[in-house]
C-alpha cells in the first residue's frame, strides 16, 4: 500500500509556542490531504481538507489562524499549531488520498500520527 | 450527511475464532465507499479493506471480509481465525463521491483477542 510519513512523532513544547508537524506522501502524489485530531479513546475528528496549491477548508469549530495548513506540494502538507496551549494536546493524524487511477483514489492512507504534548 | 454507527464499543474473542464487527452507515449520496481501519496501541491508523457501494461482490482481503447490505445499510467486517495481533481499535468509515467527499468515521470497536 501506498505509504504517508509524518514528523515528527511525539513533540513536548511549552505553552505558547508553535509547533510544526509535517505529512508527506512517499510514494504517490496526494493531490489532497487531511488532518485529523484524536482524543484518547475517541474517534479522528477532521480538522480540514487541503488541496495543492490552494487554501485549506476548515470544518465547522476548527480555528484557521490556530491550526495553520500549507499544502505546498504534491507530496508535502504541514500543519502549524500556534501559540499552543495545554488543550492543543493531543494525537493529530495526517491523511493523503490522489486522484489519479487504481486502487489508491479510493482509498485513503494515514500517517504514524503525531503526539502533542503543551506543557 | 453522512452518518457512520458501531453500536460495539468493546468486543472480546477467542483466539482462532471468527469475529464479527458491526457497521451501519447513513447517507444521500448515490455513491460512496465503505472502509475498514485498524488502530493498534502505536495509534497508526491502517487500511484494512474497501467496499464500492456499486461493487457486486463483498470485499475480501486475506482473513479480511466485509459483509456488505446495502438495503440494510451496513458494512460489518467479518476476521476468520483471529490471531492475537488483531487486538487494536477498529473503524468504520465511509466515503461519499459528491461534493466535499469527507471520510466520515464511526465511534470504533475495541476488538481484544484472548488466548
Amino acid at each position: 500500500g501506498a505509504v504517508v510519513s509524518q514528523h515528527p512523532s511525539r513533540v513536548i513544547c511549552k505553552s505558547g509556542t508553535s509547533v510544526k508537524i509535517e505529512c508527506r506522501s512517499l510514494d504517490f502524489q496526494a493531490t489532497t490531504m487531511f488532518w485529523y485530531r484524536q482524543f484518547p479513546k475517541k474517534s479522528l475528528m477532521l480538522m480540514a481538507t487541503s488541496n495543492e496549491g490552494s487554501k485549506a477548508t476548515y470544518e465547522q469549530g476548527v480555528e484557521k489562524d490556530k491550526f495553520l495548513i500549507n499544502h505546498a506540494s504534491l507530496t508535502l502538507s504541514t500543519l502549524t499549531v500556534t501559540s499552543a496551549h495545554p488543550e492543543d494536546s493531543s494525537f493529530y493524524i495526517c491523511s493523503a488520498r490522489s486522484r489519479t487511477s487504481g486502487i489508491i483514489t479510493n482509498t485513503q492512507y494515514f500517517g504514524p500520527g503525531t503526539r502533542l504534548t503543551v506543557l | 450527511a453522512q452518518k457512520i454507527t458501531q453500536t460495539q464499543p468493546g468486543m472480546f474473542v477467542q483466539e482462532k475464532e471468527a469475529v464479527t464487527l458491526d457497521c451501519t452507515y447513513d447517507t444521500s449520496d448515490p455513491s460512496y465507499g465503505l472502509f475498514w481501519y485498524k488502530q493498534p496501541s502505536s495509534g497508526e491508523m491502517i487500511f484494512l479493506i474497501y467496499q464500492g457501494s456499486y461493487d457486486q461482490q463483498n470485499a475480501t482481503e486475506g482473513r479480511y471480509s466485509l459483509n456488505f447490505q446495502k438495503a440494510r445499510k451496513s458494512a460489518n467486517l467479518v476476521i476468520s481465525a483471529s490471531q492475537l495481533g488483531d487486538s487494536a481499535m477498529y473503524f468504520c468509515a465511509m466515503r461519499g463521491f459528491q461534493g466535499a467527499q469527507k471520510l466520515v468515521f464511526g465511534q470504533g470497536t475495541r476488538l481484544t483477542i484472548n488466548p
